[in-house]
């Protein structure tokens, strides 16, 4: 079956300092979102993405915050200055165009740890 | 998006079938029920989904009850690697916009050898 591949699957940075987050969608796929998974808690919608906008996005993704596709295969979160907080397993997700409702599949995730 | 209880663990022997509930009691005409599940800390997976009528697929069926305030899913054979937390989520229909899924804390399914 074809995969969302996320990379690295480890980041360590320091609080204040960018990160950016990589995926690899499936390649038909034209949906792309972004979930996190703080330690022990749910896993949370952060950004839904189509035809190079946000679709949605919850109160979570604020302004430190951006979704980018820079290219035809990848999709980016950026967080500008990370805080203690953005401690998480970060998921990215992707689907078909159709049917609506379709599923959505998940990459293994990036374990981002801010000190 | 109606919100859903479901036990927080359980616990189901190897080879039988896992029927995993799902409350949804106050879920609207357009609201579908899906359910993921989630093996250890990997990214969910994607199990099955249905509007009102039982589902199945190579992974699991979904029984809905006629009033769809509840529903099941049944994991006919359970293996070792069924072993995860599963999520029922009701979300409502993606034609109208609305494309997150909201996880709750789903149950936690250990199968035992």
């Amino acid at each position: 079956e074809p995969e969302v591949t996320q990379t690295p699957s480890h980041q360590v940075t320091q609080m204040g300092q960018e990160v950016i987050l990589r995926c690899v969608p499936i390649s038909n796929h034209l949906y792309f979102y972004w979930y996190r998974q703080i330690l022990g808690q749910k896993v949370e919608f952060l950004v839904s993405f189509y035809n190079n906008e946000i679709s949605e996005k919850s109160e979570i993704f604020d302004d430190q915050f951006s979704v980018e596709r820079p290219d035809g295969s990848n999709f980016t979160l950026k967080i500008r200055s990370t805080k203690l907080e953005d401690s998480a397993m970060y998921f990215c997700a992707s689907r078909r165009l159709r049917p609506l409702g379709e599923k959505l599949f998940f990459g293994s995730g990036t374990q981002l740890s801010v000190l | 998006d109606a919100k859903t209880t479901q036990p927080p663990s359980m616990d189901c022997a190897e080879g039988r079938a896992a029927n995993l509930p799902c409350n949804h009691s106050t879920i609207s005409g357009n609201e579908y029920v899906y359910w993921y599940r989630q093996i250890h800390s990997q990214g969910p997976q994607y199990i099955i989904h249905g509007l009102k009528n039982n589902e199945t697929n190579e992974m699991a069926s979904l029984i809905i009850t006629e009033d769809r305030k509840s529903s099941t899913l049944i994991l006919p054979h359970a293996t070792l690697r069924d072993t995860a937390v599963y999520y029922c989520i009701v979300r409502a229909d993606p034609n109208f916009g609305n494309e997150k899924l909201t996880f709750g804390t789903g149950t936690r399914l250990t199968i035992i050898p």
